[in-house]
């Protein structure tokens, strides 16, 4: 069974960096083709897809955002690391992470329960 | 960037009823769409990739179709567990990946 989780800080403050973990189980991102992106939701609004690591270490990231996002991976915990720096009241979201099974495919699949992010002062 | 617009942004619908939901893209994304259900206070779930493969425990009440720029999904009979909102997503011309802005099914 595929397993995907979410962990940080529920508040920060404008200007500060947000770290999140997303710790997973039953798949290794070590393996051909898989990877995990990182979705964000503002409350009652769409989702916006933020970045992509895959077991190449191959990184690729939203154009509007990518310079205060990095993604990162430890094989060893299998947990994958997003920094966004910079926050700001507009970033208060629930962030998800998601596995792609497949480097050629592009469908989240599945996704973790979420966890939300609020920044305010 | 490829830009997703779902239509409508709400329906109404009776239990038992036919729903169709609508996603048009701003350019082709040949078959590579996705659509997900999300109810409140849980994460998104794929319901459909490849604009019409159901994926893995998905009812066959749910049904895809479309190719190119327009995309269509179907549920055949609602079901009281289907009333949610319904997001499409393209993975054709990436980065980014692009949803739409979803359409909600709620209770007639």
């Amino acid at each position: 069974q595929v397993t995907l989780r979410e962990s940080g800080p529920a508040l920060v403050k404008p200007t500060q960096t947000l770290t999140l973990t997303c710790t997973f189980s039953g798949f290794a991102l070590t393996t051909s083709g898989m990877c995990v992106s990182w979705i964000r939701q503002p409350p009652g609004k769409a989702l916006e897809w933020l970045a992509r690591i895959d077991w190449d270490d191959a990184k690729y990231y939203s154009t509007s955002l990518k310079t205060r996002l990095t993604i990162s991976k430890d094989t060893s915990k299998n947990q994958v690391v997003l920094t966004m720096t910079n926050m700001d009241p507009v970033d208060t979201a629930t962030y998800y992470c998601a596995r792609i099974m497949g480097s050629g495919r592009g469908w989240f699949d599945p996704w973790g329960q979420g966890i939300l992010v609020t920044v305010s002062s | 960037e490829i830009v997703m617009t779902q239509s409508p942004a709400t329906l109404s619908v009776s239990p038992g009823e036919r729903a169709t939901l609508s996603c048009r893209a701003s350019q082709s994304v040949r078959s590579n769409l996705a659509w997900y259900q999300q109810k409140p206070g849980q994460a998104p779930r794929l319901l459909i990739s490849g604009a019409s493969t159901r994926a893995t425990g998905i009812p066959a009440r749910f049904s895809g179709s479309g190719s190119g720029t327009e995309f269509t999904l179907t549920i055949s009979s609602l079901q009281s567990e289907d009333f949610a909102v319904y997001y499409c997503q393209q993975y054709h011309n990436w980065p980014p990946f692009t949803f739409g802005p979803g359409t909600k099914v709620d209770i007639k």
